[in-house]
C-alpha cells in the first residue's frame, strides 16, 4: 500500500497570504488528522476529519481551517499567515478495523516558512 | 489537562550502551501509548504500541517499552544501541476507542544521538 502523501513538500510565504496544503491518506483509510510541528512548541493537533466531517479540533485561531473530500483526501488552509505559522505541517490517517483504527500513519510533512 | 512529559530532551550515548527514555502522562481516562521515531530527514514511523494487555511490548529494531498504570509512566528502552538509532523519539497518546481517538498528545521528543 502506498503511505500518506502530501503535497507540496515545501512552501515559502509572504505574510498576510493565504496557503492551501494537501494529503492524501492510505488507501482505505477515512480519517485523518493535522499536525504543526516547530521546535518551540513540538507537535500539536490541529483538527480530524472523518467521513468529510471535521470531528475534533485542537487549540488553534480560526485563521487554520480544514475540510475532507469524499475520496478521503484532506485539505487544510492557513489564512493571514504569521511569521509564527512557519512549521513542519503533517498529515496522518487511520484506519477502521480494530486494533489499528487507534493507529495513525504519518506523511512525509510539508515545510511552510513564512517570510 | 491532557499532557506527555519526555524527561529526556537530549542524550548521547555511545554504541552498545543502553537506551532508556522516559515517558509520563497525564490523561482522564482509557487510553492508547505510543512511541514514534523520526529519523533524519525521515517522516514519523510508529515504533511501538500499547494498546492493552501485557504491559511489556516489542517493537521493530528491538525496541521495547513498559507500561506502568500505577505510575502513568510508557519507557522506551533498547539494551544496546546502534549508530542507526540516531534520531528524535516522541512518547504519545490518545484516548481509546473514542471521538478523540485522532488526537494525539505528544511529548516535547528526544533528540538521541548514538557516537559511533
Amino acid at each position: 500500500k502506498a503511505g500518506v502523501t502530501q503535497t507540496p513538500r515545501y512552501l515559502i510565504k509572504t505574510r498576510g497570504q493565504q496557503v492551501t496544503l494537501s494529503c492524501s491518506p492510505i488507501s482505505g483509510h477515512r480519517s485523518v488528522s493535522w499536525y504543526q510541528q516547530t521546535p518551540g512548541q513540538g507537535l500539536q493537533f490541529l483538527f480530524e476529519y472523518f467521513s468529510e466531517t471535521q470531528r475534533n479540533k485542537g487549540n488553534f485561531p480560526g485563521r487554520f481551517s480544514g475540510r475532507q473530500f469524499s475520496n478521503s483526501r484532506s485539505e487544510m488552509n492557513v489564512s493571514t499567515l504569521e511569521l509564527g505559522d512557519s512549521a513542519l505541517y503533517l498529515c496522518a490517517s487511520r484506519g477502521q478495523l480494530w486494533p489499528r483504527r487507534d493507529e495513525q500513519y504519518f506523511g512525509p510533512g510539508t515545510r511552510l516558512t513564512v517570510t | 489537562a491532557q499532557s506527555v512529559s519526555q524527561h529526556n530532551h537530549h542524550v548521547i550515548l555511545s554504541e552498545a550502551a543502553s537506551l532508556e527514555l522516559g515517558c509520563n502522562y497525564s490523561y482522564g481516562g482509557t487510553v492508547n501509548l505510543f512511541w514514534y521515531v523520526q529519523y533524519p530527514g525521515q517522516h514519523l514511523q510508529l515504533l511501538l504500541k500499547y494498546f492493552s494487555g501485557d504491559p511489556l511490548v516489542k517493537g521493530i529494531k528491538g525496541f521495547e517499552a513498559e507500561f506502568i498504570k500505577s505510575k502513568f509512566s510508557f519507557n522506551l528502552r533498547k539494551p544496546s544501541v546502534q549508530w542507526s538509532d540516531t534520531a528524535e523519539y516522541f512518547c504519545a497518546v490518545n484516548a481509546k476507542g473514542s471521538s478523540n481517538t485522532g488526537k494525539l498528545i505528544f511529548g516535547q521528543g528526544t533528540t538521541l544521538q548514538v557516537k559511533p
